[in-house]
């Protein structure tokens, strides 16, 4: 089991629908990460947080909206995703935004069709 | 260039033995020096962490960094089957993102 919790585990969706995915941390770390993971391709940082507050957005379509309501916890709302975002969303988390190593979660693998 | 090369694989080898996965990397400034390991479906789980050059044992995996070669190694004995995963090198200088190498598909085969 891993330290770093992400629901749901699997999602499919349409591409009008709206969902969001959740990640949440309880070993105290205020740097929290999403990521993106396509097949047999390393994962691809999309956002960071640090302190509850959006750090780095590389460059993310506007469809994607992360969210880091309390340190714990971390949100990514999804709408109007298009079949190419199919893909396994990760969650990290480290105790400071540079500070390694990151620890990550199961992911949610996201199905758009 | 890619900051940190990785071959893909796969590397089949039979259980019991002696595992070598390497990564090359460009950037001088990283200090920081990580090994993950992906089962199909899951997310990538922390297996080894070393900060500057030297080595680091923990069990049957050995890794170990040579800053002057900008040369990362992880070694695992006596190979099981249950080893069979993707191992995904990483970089990361502690201001920066982590960068990843593509990953290495390894088979472990009983």
């Amino acid at each position: 089991d891993t330290e770093v919790t992400q629901t749901p585990k699997h999602l499919v969706m349409g591409m009008t629908n709206k969902k969001s995915l959740k990640c949440e941390q309880h070993m105290g770390h205020r740097a929290m990460y999403w990521y993106k993971q396509k097949a047999k391709k390393p994962p691809e940082l999309m956002f960071v947080y640090s302190y509850e507050k959006l750090s780095i957005n590389e460059s993310v379509p506007s469809r994607f909206s992360p969210e880091c309501p309390n340190s714990s916890l971390l949100n990514l709302h999804l709408h109007a995703l298009q079949p190419e975002d199919s893909a396994l969303y990760l969650c990290a988390s480290s105790p400071r935004q540079g500070d390694q190593p990151q620890h990550f979660g199961d992911g949610t693998r996201l199905s758009i069709l | 260039q890619k900051e940190v090369e990785q071959d893909p694989g796969p590397l089949s080898v039979p259980e019991g033995a002696i595992v070598s996965l390497n990564c090359t990397y460009s950037n001088s400034a990283f200090q920081y020096f990580m090994w993950y390991r992906q089962y199909s479906r899951k997310g990538p789980e922390l297996l080894m962490y070393t900060y500057s050059s030297g080595n680091k044992e923990d069990g049957r995996f050995t890794a170990q960094v040579d800053k002057s070669s900008k040369y990362i190694s992880l070694f695992i004995r006596d190979s099981q089957p249950s080893d069979s995963a993707t191992y995904l090198c990483a970089g990361n200088s502690g201001y920066s993102t982590l960068t990843f190498g593509k990953g290495t598909m390894l088979l472990v085969s009983p």
